[in-house]
């Protein structure tokens, strides 16, 4: 069935060092691929998605990048701070639902 | 444009009773779904809405159940309650529905069942 792979589950990085967060999905009509930022306590918000016909696509310290042949997804962030310490989420979309990773806690130490 | 909104925010049931959550969209937001949020699951699908009208189904037990309004409103419910059903419900909507359209999310419904 429809699946997708998240990795790593915690990540911890040093303020200023980068994050990566993969992400692997099954259903190969995926044609879009959304993160989400969930900060404790609070609604999950989109930071930026990808769809397929794009290799990459960057906003500011984020950036996505997808690789349709080996089904992988990934973000990265760069010049990490202690406010992007939250859970993010990636999630692919097959033909008429969304299927989410089960998430990443990433922390960012001053 | 006020945000998609949950009610209630928390709720304590016990095993056997069923409950029912609400989630009013933005406001020309014609779809709605729903999600349940567990520690190590991140966020499973259980249902989505347009028009009220059930477009597509997560892999959850019948006890799940939901319904749109002709406002776009929607509403789950939850029969028999089982310890396995305390979470953080969200629900989220979209203008059309369209898999390639932004969700927005209400703050959560988080439920515990004793």
């Amino acid at each position: 069935g429809e699946n997708v792979e998240q990795h790593p589950s915690t990540l911890s990085v040093q303020e200023g060092d980068s994050a990566v967060i993969k992400c692997t999905y099954s259903d190969s009509a995926s044609n879009y691929f959304p993160w989400y930022k969930q900060e404790l306590g609070k609604r999950p918000q989109l930071i930026i998605d990808i769809r397929s016909n794009v290799g990459e696509k960057k906003d500011q310290r984020i950036a996505v990048t997808l690789n349709k042949t080996a089904k992988h997804f990934s973000l990265h962030i760069t010049e990490t701070q202690p406010e992007d310490s939250a859970v993010y989420f990636c999630a692919a979309s097959p033909a008429d639902k969304l299927i989410f990773g089960t998430g990443t806690r990433l922390q960012v130490f001053p | 444009k006020a945000g998609v909104t949950q009610t209630p925010r928390y709720l304590i049931k016990t095993r056997g009773q069923q409950v029912t959550l609400s989630c009013s969209p933005i406001s020309g937001h014609r779809s709605v779904s729903w999600y349940q949020q567990t520690p190590g699951q991140g966020l499973q699908f259980l249902f989505e809405y347009f028009s009220e009208t059930q477009r597509n189904k997560g892999n959850f037990p019948g006890r799940f159940s939901g319904r749109q309004f002709s406002n776009s409103r929607s509403e789950m419910n939850v029969s028999t309650l089982e310890l396995g059903d305390s979470a953080l419900y969200l629900c989220a909507s979209s203008l059309l529905g369209s898999t390639q359209e932004t969700q927005y999310f209400g703050p959560g419904t988080r439920l515990l069942v004793l």
